[in-house]
């Protein structure tokens, strides 16, 4: 089975600064898909961003970004211009392809906890 | 459209009780799937369905029963409820044809379940 490492329980970043939270994966396949998802208080679960494998250049989103490393297997996210209402849990999570034996199910991280000071 | 809806948001058993959490979703969805949410564990993959008639087991299915009667509906049974069992469920839903199996996952509010 696919695993996905999150390396940071818990980042800190001051409003209006950027911050990357790390993601790393273990994958035989060379079709797959990855997520971020955000997490706030109200315990609801948002898609942030999207990459596909095997499109090279990078997914943005406004203020988030990606850097996706395929070799390295690497998945950060970098969030700009943090606001307030970014301190949440944030969650990396990988997909395999349609054609692969485990079907369209998400393995997630163990997330990384996000406080975002004024 | 309500999108994936769960019900109850909350609830309190007993040990050795029995209950149905319920899901619905209302996109046409071939995929759905239920996860558990532990601290510190992220969310584990419990059953999932790519559509009516057809459910598997995920990593943690033990204690869990599933149906899939219809595309909408995707319920979740606990047979004989026991304190490992409290945590915050989801129940999620996709895309899974051909040319769509890139779309995200849509996800419910989540049911929060205490075994006493």
């Amino acid at each position: 089975a696919q695993t996905v490492t999150q390396s940071q329980p818990e980042m800190s970043v001051q409003e209006a600064e950027t911050v990357t939270l790390s993601c790393t994966y273990d994958t035989s396949e060379s079709d797959y898909y990855l997520f971020w998802y955000k997490q706030p208080p109200s315990r609801q679960m948002i898609l942030v961003i999207r990459q596909e494998a095997y499109k090279q250049q990078n997914a943005t989103e406004n203020r988030f970004s990606v850097n996706f490393q395929k070799a390295a297997k690497s998945f950060s996210l970098k969030i700009s211009d943090s606001q307030l209402g970014d301190a949440a849990m944030y969650f990396c999570a990988y997909r395999n392809s349609y054609n692969s034996n485990s079907g369209y199910a998400l393995n997630f991280g163990k997330g990384t906890s996000l406080l975002v000071t004024p | 459209n309500a999108g994936v809806t769960q019900t109850p948001k909350f609830q309190v058993l007993k040990t050795g009780q029995s209950m149905t959490l319920q899901c619905a979703q209302d996109m046409n969805h071939e995929y759905m799937s239920w996860y558990r949410q532990d601290p510190g564990m992220g969310l584990r993959l419990i059953h999932y369905s790519v559509g009516a008639g057809i459910t598997d087991q995920g990593e943690v299915p033990n204690g869990y029963n599933v149906s899939r009667s219809t595309t909408e509906d995707f319920p979740l049974r606990l047979l004989s409820a026991a304190p490992s069992q409290t945590s915050v469920y989801f129940c999620a839903s996709s895309y899974s044809s051909l040319g769509r199996y890139n779309q995200p996952q849509h996800f419910g509010d989540g049911t929060r379940l205490s075994i006493l």
